[in-house]
């Protein structure tokens, strides 16, 4: 069963308005993390936002912030004032407990295109 | 620059054969994750040491190994490789937060 859904393949926004990137989680545990990883053409993939299950306000960092909503699994990234450098794709992750350790669960992603 | 490392960036192989690749995690994280990420399975969790000590197993093949060495860099090997292997690998390094902070990633062709 798909853990982390991503429904939208793929997304235009226009330059300096904000966009919402959608993400619903699937898990039994309590105890959970959630990401937003930005994975631009050249490869890397870089740390956007972190949300752990037992916070109570919605994190924030710069122009990204996680509008987390536990009741309905959902946890959307919302990018302020978008910019041209922001067209890349975007993953949604979950890590949970797995034996010993945790695993991270990923996404399908959504690639973002800012439009000019 | 995340800080973690791999080596090589590159690697075009042929069938059957055996690679190691490596990862040097950011000074002082413990924990070293590995990830592939290819155009049909998407991003999948490999298998994640801590310390030296394998700690959670996601989609590895019985033909992968990894291993964290006591300088706490890894190492993970792929032997008898198929077409499908061709993918990007990453690690990931991981402190006390919860942030994992991802290498650049070896890209590996079977051939």
């Amino acid at each position: 069963a798909q853990k982390i859904t991503q429904t939208q393949p793929g997304m235009f926004v226009q330059e300096k308005e904000a966009v919402t990137l959608d993400c619903t989680y699937d898990t039994s545990d309590q105890s959970y993390g959630l990401f937003w990883y930005k994975q631009p053409s050249s490869g890397e993939m870089i740390f956007l936002i972190y949300q752990g299950s037992y916070d109570e306000q919605n994190a924030t960092e710069g122009r990204y912030s996680l509008n987390f909503q536990k009741a309905r699994k959902s946890a959307n990234l919302v990018i302020s004032a978008s910019q041209l450098g922001d067209s890349a794709m975007y993953f949604c992750a979950m890590r949970e407990r797995n034996t010993g350790g945790f695993k991270t669960i990923f996404g399908a992603g959504t690639r973002l295109f800012v439009k000019a | 620059d995340s800080g973690v490392t791999q080596t090589p960036k590159h690697l075009i192989t042929a069938t059957g054969q055996r690679v190691t690749l490596r990862c040097s995690p950011r000074s002082g994280d413990l924990s070293v994750y590995w990830y592939q990420q290819s155009l049909d399975q998407g991003l999948q969790f490999l298998i994640q040491y801590y310390n030296g000590e394998e700690r959670a197993k996601g989609n590895i093949l019985e033909r992968f190994s990894a291993q964290q060495f006591p300088d706490l860099h890894s190492e993970l090997n792929l032997s008898s490789l198929e077409l499908g292997d061709s993918a990007l690998y990453f690690c990931a390094s991981k402190g006390s937060q919860e942030t994992q902070y991802f290498g650049p990633g070896t890209r590996l062709l079977v051939l």
